[in-house]
């Protein structure tokens, strides 16, 4: 049964630093990997997607790696806002289609 | 930018009760979803949908729970006899192979 971890679950930092968020899957047998933003009592916002091909995605500050073989995703979020304060969410996809959620790391930039 | 849309945002039952949630999803995607979130919890699935069948469902998704897609448009969740343990935010996406998921904003359900 896939399992998706997320480390850290919460993460602190001043406004202007540099971040990087992990994601670990136990089974390699995914279709791609997909990261999102969820703000409070909100609904979740695609970040980047990355097929199972890929190594890597970028999308402005944003950019996240891919290394299936070892199960490992990271997210990287450049000179960090305070409005990039919110939970992010890494999911994999798997048999069915279907998406399989960690538990989401918690990020509060402080200004 | 195309958007899954869900309706209410909010809704308050009686224990017991049926409730149905309805949704909207980007209109040429073929794969259709329902999540849930317990506070506190990780997003888990319930059900997907393809070529309006069920594709597959989680062991969640009993007999208390049925999809439909009534029209070309819309996409519900039905639960029946809700109880206090199904108080939840219930997400609907769909997708598509270049974009992954798209997300809806949710519906918030608060069983009483």
């Amino acid at each position: 049964k896939q399992e998706v971890t997320q480390i850290p679950a919460a993460l602190s930092v001043p406004e202007g630093e540099n971040l990087v968020l992990n994601c670990s899957f136990t089974d390699s047998a995914i279709y791609n990997l997909q990261w999102f933003r969820q703000d409070p009592g909100k609904g979740l916002t695609s970040l980047l997607l990355i097929q199972s091909s890929q190594r890597e995605q970028t999308s402005g500050r944003l950019n996240a790696s891919l290394d299936k073989s070892s199960g490992r995703s990271t997210l990287y979020i450049a000179a960090s806002q305070p409005g990039d304060s919110a939970t992010y969410l890494c999911a994999v996809t798997v048999g069915g289609n279907k998406l399989v959620f960690g538990a989401g790391t918690i990020l509060r930039v402080k200004s | 930018e195309p958007e899954v849309t869900q309706t209410p945002s909010h809704q308050v039952t009686q224990m017991g009760q049926e409730v149905i949630l309805r949704c909207v999803p980007i209109s040429n995607h073929l794969y259709f979803y329902w999540y849930r979130q317990i506070l506190g919890q990780k997003v888990e699935f319930l059900v997907s949908f393809y070529n309006n069948e069920i594709s597959e469902k989680s062991e969640i998704f009993d007999d208390q729970f049925s999809v439909e897609r009534p029209d070309g448009s819309n996409f519900t969740l039905k639960i029946r006899s809700t109880k206090l343990e199904d108080s939840a935010m219930y997400f609907c996406a769909s997708s598509d192979d270049l974009y992954g998921y798209t997300f809806g904003s949710g519906t918030r359900l608060t069983v009483v």
